[in-house]
């Protein structure tokens, strides 16, 4: 059965900051995996998409990373603003095509 | 790209009575489309898979009599949470597989429960 772990669960960095948020699954028989924002109250914003065949994915400031034989990846946001504070979700999904969610960061950027 | 809609985003109830929340794709059609809930400060739990003109398929530990799920047509699906109760209030948030070039699926804006 297909878990997903985040580390760490809240994370609170001042403005400017680089950072990394970490993901980690049992199964690496994965088909893709996606990384979310969601904002209090609100629905999921994906991030970036990340297939299985590869290593990373970037858009603007953040940059997703996949090693699939170990099970991890990881989420990196350069130059951290305050609208960056959210919680991000990292999911991963098998050839069911159905998403395991991990446990979420909960990060706060202070000005 | 693709759009998913829900609706209502939010809605109150009383217990005892069923709240019915739509799931649409706006411009695309779905095959497959799937329902999370999320409780306070958890993450997303799979409740179930929907898939067009057949009978959705629950996930370990989820009513299937309580939460009726209907997908009639390739851009809707329903969830309809029966006899709601207070441990029902959630957000539930629906999600629609696209099978393009590259197979993702969509996420809606969830829908707020709450049952009084």
């Amino acid at each position: 059965k297909q878990e997903v772990t985040q580390i760490p669960a809240a994370l609170s960095v001042p403005e400017g900051e680089n950072l990394v948020l970490n993901c980690s699954f049992t199964d690496s028989a994965i088909y893709n995996l996606q990384w979310f924002r969601q904002d209090p109250g609100k629905g999921l914003t994906s991030l970036l998409l990340i297939q299985s065949s590869q290593r990373e994915q970037t858009s603007g400031r953040l940059n997703a990373s996949l090693d699939k034989s170990s099970g991890r990846s990881t989420l990196y946001i350069a130059a951290s603003q305050p609208g960056d504070s959210a919680t991000y979700l990292c999911a991963v999904s098998s050839g069911t095509y159905k998403y395991i969610f991990g446990t979420g960061t909960r990060l706060k950027v202070l000005a | 790209g693709a759009v998913v809609s829900q609706h209502p985003s939010w809605v109150i109830c009383k217990s005892g009575t069923s709240v019915k929340i739509e799931c649409r794709s706006l411009d695309f059609q779905a095959t497959t489309m799937f329902w999370y809930r999320q409780f306070p400060k958890q993450s997303l739990m799979l409740m179930a898979t929907s898939n067009e003109g057949s009978k959705a398929t629950y996930e370990q530990g989820v009513e299937k009599d309580k939460f009726l799920i209907n997908h009639a047509s390739l851009t809707l699906s329903t969830l309809t949470v029966t006899s709601a109760h207070p441990e029902d209030s959630s957000f539930y948030i629906c999600s629609a597989r696209t099978s393009g070039s590259i197979d993702t699926q969509y996420f809606g804006p969830g829908t707020r429960l709450t049952v009084l």
